[in-house]
Parts: structure tokens; sequence; C-alpha cells
């Protein structure tokens, strides 16, 4: 079945810093990939997605890139703030048919960041 | 624009005792909806997707479980709650069977004492 993983946590960088959180997925086809994050108490907003290969996603600073080859879609910032401190989920889903909308999330990788 | 609404947003309940959960979407019609809970702040479990009215799928076995009694409502329910039933419930929509990605609700916390 399908499958994604993450790089393990927690990342912990100085403000300003570069970041990358590794993602790599597991399935057949060509699904949907996505970045979401979480704040603390919050339920998970959309961050950036990328729908075919070679697609980039991007928002507030972040980047992603849709891998075929790699079957990757790491998400990248070239300088964090404290306000990024957050749990940053990797997802995968086939859209609508017989898998239903159904997302795969990775496990999760918790950010902070320090001043 | 669509929003998503949860109630409560925080719940503390006896071992033993009923739970009624609810989820709302507004701006929308016919969407998919999810129910998931997630444990220590971390990795996400779904639960329940509904297709439509009435139609509601389980994704595993458990203490719990859900309806839809209207196009943009789902409820998750327990006739008796278990300590492991701790977590926080998060309700998720997507417009439709062409669109990939899902919305989320602020959450609920759900503390079994």
């Amino acid at each position: 079945g399908d499958s994604v993983t993450q790089m393990e946590g927690p990342v912990t960088l100085s403000e300003e810093a570069f970041l990358t959180i590794n993602c790599t997925y597991t399935a057949t086809g060509y699904p949907s990939l996505f970045w979401y994050v979480q704040y603390p108490g919050e339920g998970l907003q959309l961050l950036l997605k990328a729908t075919k290969a070679d697609d980039k996603g991007s928002n507030k600073g972040f980047e992603a890139t849709y891998r075929k080859e790699t079957t990757s879609f790491h998400l990248e910032k070239g300088s964090v703030q404290v306000s990024d401190s957050a749990v940053y989920f990797c997802a995968l889903s086939r859209g609508g048919g017989t898998s239903y909308g159904k997302l795969t999330f990775g496990q999760g990788t918790i950010l902070t960041v320090h001043p | 624009s669509q929003t998503i609404h949860q109630w409560p947003a925080t719940l503390v309940q006896p071992v033993g005792s009923p739970l009624s959960l609810e989820c709302t979407v507004e701006g929308t019609s016919n969407p998919n909806l999810y129910w998931y809970r997630q444990a220590a702040g971390r990795g996400l479990q779904l639960l329940f997707y509904s297709v439509g009215i009435g139609q509601i799928s389980s994704e595993v076995p458990q203490n719990l479980s859900a309806s839809r009694p209207q196009d943009r409502q789902f409820i998750l329910s327990s006739k008796k709650l278990l300590l492991s039933d701790s977590g926080f419930y998060l309700c998720a929509w997507t417009p439709g069977p062409e669109d990939h990605e899902q919305y989320f609700g602020p959450g609920t916390r759900l503390t079994v004492t």
C-alpha cells in the first residue's frame, strides 16, 4: 500500500538558518503530494502542494518539488523564523474514485527555531 | 469562502460516559468528510470518512462511531468512553472526487479521566 516517510526529528535550528525536511513516498501511479503544518494546539493547515512530476509547490517562503524519479518531496526554506516552529507533515493522495480522497500521512517532523 | 467548525474545543469526560463531537462545513455542498485522531501531537490516524449523507466508512475497529445526518454535518460518537479514547480529534473535508487536498478544522482536545 501507499506510505510516506519523513526524516526523524526533532529538528532544531537558529533563526535565519536553512531548512530541509526530507520526505519520500511509496505509491503506484501519480499521487498528489502535500505539506501540512500544525502549530501548537491547532488543526493542520495546508502549506503547499504539487499534483504532478516536476511541479514545485511554494508558499510563505517554503518550497518543495515533486521528484518522480526519486519519489521525494523535500520541504525547504532559505531562512527560517521563530514563528516557523511547528510540526510539519508530508502527505499523499490518490484523489477520488476508490481512494475516496483519503490522505496518507508521514509521522510528522517537529521543528523548533531559536532566536 | 468555505469554513469548517468543530465543537467543543476541549472536553474532559469520565470513563464510561458518552461522547458526541460535531463538525460542520460552510460554503460548500456534498463534501467528503473525515475524522482523524492524533495522539501525542504527532501521527494522524484516519477513523472514519463519508462521501455522502448516511454513508460512513470505518478505517479501524474501535469504540467510536460516526454519523452524517446532513450534507455538511459529521458527528463522532461513543456510548462509553475508554481512557484510550483521549486525544486530539480533527475533522477534515475535501470538495469532491476530483479534489485531492483536505482542509482541517481546529480540532477537539478530549481527555478521558
